[in-house]
């Protein structure tokens, strides 16, 4: 059965440093996994998806990488803004099911 | 831009009222899933539908039954709500095989009061 976990669960930065988000899960038989922002109060966003076959995309300031040997994702962040200022969900899919991370809550301080 | 629209942002229902939450999706997706959110235990999926009248039980579909009869909306009913079901309703959609991923709605935060 896979399991997806998130840590840590909440991180506070100053305004521009460069941060590392963690995703682990413990079946390599993946489709994709995706990442999300979600805002409070509001639905998920999506921010970058890797397939099975990648190891890496990049959109803007955010990198995500994919090491399915050791059930590890990372969602790097440049150059942090306020704005950033979300929780940050992975998303694993394989066979028939998506299973969610809990999330990490960011917090970036001006 | 492609887009999954839940009808309503925020719904305040009284104990035993039938509700219904519908989503449209407008981008020829076969899959839709309705989710729900709650605090300490994540995104759970209450039911999903891979095509036009077709529906499967997701973690917890106690309580709740779905309806879909054309290809972009997809409904959640909650024949008789309860306090417990208080909650954040999310709506998602993916193409038939997942590769590209899921698209979300916006929620509907829906309290029973």
């Amino acid at each position: 059965k896979q399991e997806v976990t998130q840590i840590p669960a909440a991180l506070s930065v100053p305004e521009g440093e460069n941060l590392v988000l963690n995703c682990s899960f413990t079946d390599s038989a993946i489709y994709n996994l995706q990442w999300f922002r979600q805002d409070p109060g509001k639905g998920l966003t999506s921010l970058l998806l890797i397939q099975s076959s990648q190891r890496e995309q990049t959109s803007g300031r955010l990198n995500a990488s994919l090491d399915k040997s050791s059930g590890r994702s990372t969602l790097y962040i440049a150059a942090s803004q306020p704005g950033d200022s979300a929780t940050y969900l992975c998303a694993v899919t394989g066979g028939f099911k998506t299973i969610f991370g809990a999330g990490t809550r960011l917090f970036v301080k001006a | 831009d492609v887009k999954v629209t839940q009808s309503s942002r925020y719904l305040v229902k009284r104990t035993g009222e039938k509700v219904f939450l519908e989503c449209v999706q407008d981008m020829d997706h076969e899959n839709m899933f309705w989710y729900r959110q709650d605090p300490g235990l994540g995104l759970r999926l209450i039911y999903f539908s891979y095509d036009v009248k077709m529906k499967e039980k997701g973690d917890i579909p106690e309580g709740y039954s779905v309806s879909r009869e054309k290809k972009e909306r997809f409904s959640l009913i909650l024949e008789s709500a309860s306090t417990n079901q208080t909650s954040m309703y999310l709506c998602a959609s993916t193409m038939r095989q997942a590769n590209y991923g899921y698209t979300f709605g916006s929620g509907t935060r829906l309290t029973v009061v």
